[in-house]
């Protein structure tokens, strides 16, 4: 039972990389979410899309792009890497209809920019 | 912007504790409440999601409340044991709108 897996799970970048976190669920889910997490700030949302070709931002998409070309991928993509940047990387998909579902969380991805 | 309130920030019980914590939220246009517990280098996992005003969700030792007029939800933990060490989250939802989360109450329960 896979849920929703995030790779990699660490990585290095030197500043002015680029680089694509992947994420992918398998529940089916029309929702899915990217959020970087800082420490003493809680759980900061990027991007999300509500389906397959549709995203929005988020409360801090600047110097990030997503896309969603499938209903199981969500990849989150670094263009130009900076120090501010370094933080923890959490994705996550629900299901949003008629019930209210819980999100589910990948592992997350730990990212340095140096 | 909404904004999630979560108080305390932190704090530490003993072994064995009885132990409550809030959430408080803008009561108009409500739509969701979830909480979830976040152990450390773990992702988040659902605890609870509610929805109705007066609702009381429990699993095991943890139970939640709702006052969707008030705009708060209490989380308690009963007889506390070390492994409910972790952060609690709570988090917002107006409508179809992705979920407002707040900076959390982390609960550290000494043996």
């Amino acid at each position: 039972n896979a849920g929703v897996t995030q790779t990699p799970k660490f990585r290095i970048l030197k500043i002015g990389q680029s680089m694509t976190l992947q994420c992918t669920q398998d529940m089916n889910h029309n929702y899915m979410y990217w959020y970087r997490q800082d420490p003493g700030m809680g759980l900061k949302l990027i991007y999300y899309s509500v389906g397959a070709g549709i995203t929005d931002k988020g409360e801090v998409p600047n110097g990030y792009n997503v896309s969603r070309s499938t209903t199981e991928d969500f990849p989150l993509r670094l263009e130009l890497a900076a120090p501010s940047q370094t933080s923890v990387y959490f994705c996550a998909s629900s299901w949003v209809g008629q019930l209210n579902q819980p999100q589910h969380f990948g592992d997350g991805t730990r990212l340095s920019i140096l | 912007i909404l904004n999630v309130e979560q108080s305390p920030q932190s704090l530490h019980v003993q072994e064995g504790d009885s132990t409550n914590f809030t959430c408080s939220f803008p009561s108009s246009n409500f739509y969701a409440l979830h909480w979830y517990r976040w152990e450390t280098a773990k992702s988040p996992e659902a605890l609870f999601v509610m929805t109705l005003n007066g609702d009381e969700k429990k699993k095991g030792r943890i139970s939640a409340t709702l006052n969707t007029k008030e705009g708060y939800s209490y989380l308690y933990i009963k007889g506390s044991q070390p492994e409910d060490s972790a952060t609690y989250l709570c988090a917002f939802k107006v409508g179809n709108t992705p979920l407002v989360f707040g900076k959390g109450t982390r609960l550290s329960v000494i043996a």
